[in-house]
């Protein structure tokens, strides 16, 4: 069973404060998802990591920036929290596509940051 | 960039009623096609996906969904619903370099006894 597991379930935080949420899978794949979901806008990429080391950004980078020094680990930085960034974040695994396979995606949890 | 349509935000229905729930993506290539579903207080997970093949794909719980490339669709239908039914919906393509997918906005389901 694939396991994608965050480091917490809810944060809170003060405006201004530097966060960081860390995202941790067991099987050993090689792209890792930061989104981010709120009511009525579904989920929203922010970044993704294709290998160690590697980001590419999403469709919502501003803001965040991310760390991936170790294949399993995939780390969301808010430079600066501001209260609009007070959402709940998924982080997510899949293995890389091939000519025959799909790459679905593994969810975490999620971690509810409200920021005040 | 490819883009994902959700056609309906919320949607009610009594239990054994069927269901449809639309998505429509748009994107001149190749896409690999999902539906993803969240129980309440729980992970997203997984209910089907299209990668090639059958364009009528089956998935977990009797849920189905097919894929009709001239209308860029890929409805999700389940004959009969269950209480247990109730949760959020959320269509998704894949297309592209690295794998990138973009989810719809969401279907909020919910079936009363």
């Amino acid at each position: 069973d694939v396991k994608v597991t965050q480091s917490s379930r809810y944060l809170v935080k003060r405006t201004g404060e530097k966060v960081f949420l860390e995202c941790v899978q067991d099987m050993d794949h090689e792209n890792m998802f930061w989104y981010r979901q709120d009511p009525g806008l579904g989920l929203r990429l922010i970044y993704f990591s294709y290998d160690v080391k590697m980001k590419e950004k999403g469709d919502i980078p501003e803001g965040y920036s991310v760390s991936r020094e170790k294949k399993e680990r995939f780390s969301l930085i808010l430079e600066s929290a501001s209260t609009n960034q007070t959402s709940m974040y998924l982080c997510a695994s899949s293995t890389p596509a091939t000519g025959v396979t799909s790459y679905e995606q593994y969810f975490g949890p999620g971690t509810r940051l409200t920021v005040t | 960039a490819q883009s994902v349509s959700q056609h309906n935000h919320h949607v009610i229905l009594s239990e054994a009623a069927s269901l449809e729930l639309g998505c429509n993506y748009s994107y001149g290539g190749t896409v690999n096609l999902f539906w993803y579903v969240q129980y309440p207080g729980q992970h997203l997970q997984l209910l089907l996906k299209y990668f090639s093949g059958d364009p009528l794909v089956k998935g977990i719980k009797g849920f189905e969904a097919e894929f009709i490339k001239s209308k860029f669709s890929f409805n999700l239908r389940k004959p009969s619903v269950q209480w247990s039914d109730t949760a959020e919906y959320f269509c998704a393509v894949g297309a592209g370099g690295y794998q990138k997918v973009t989810f719809g906005t969401g279907t909020k389901l919910q079936v009363i006894p």
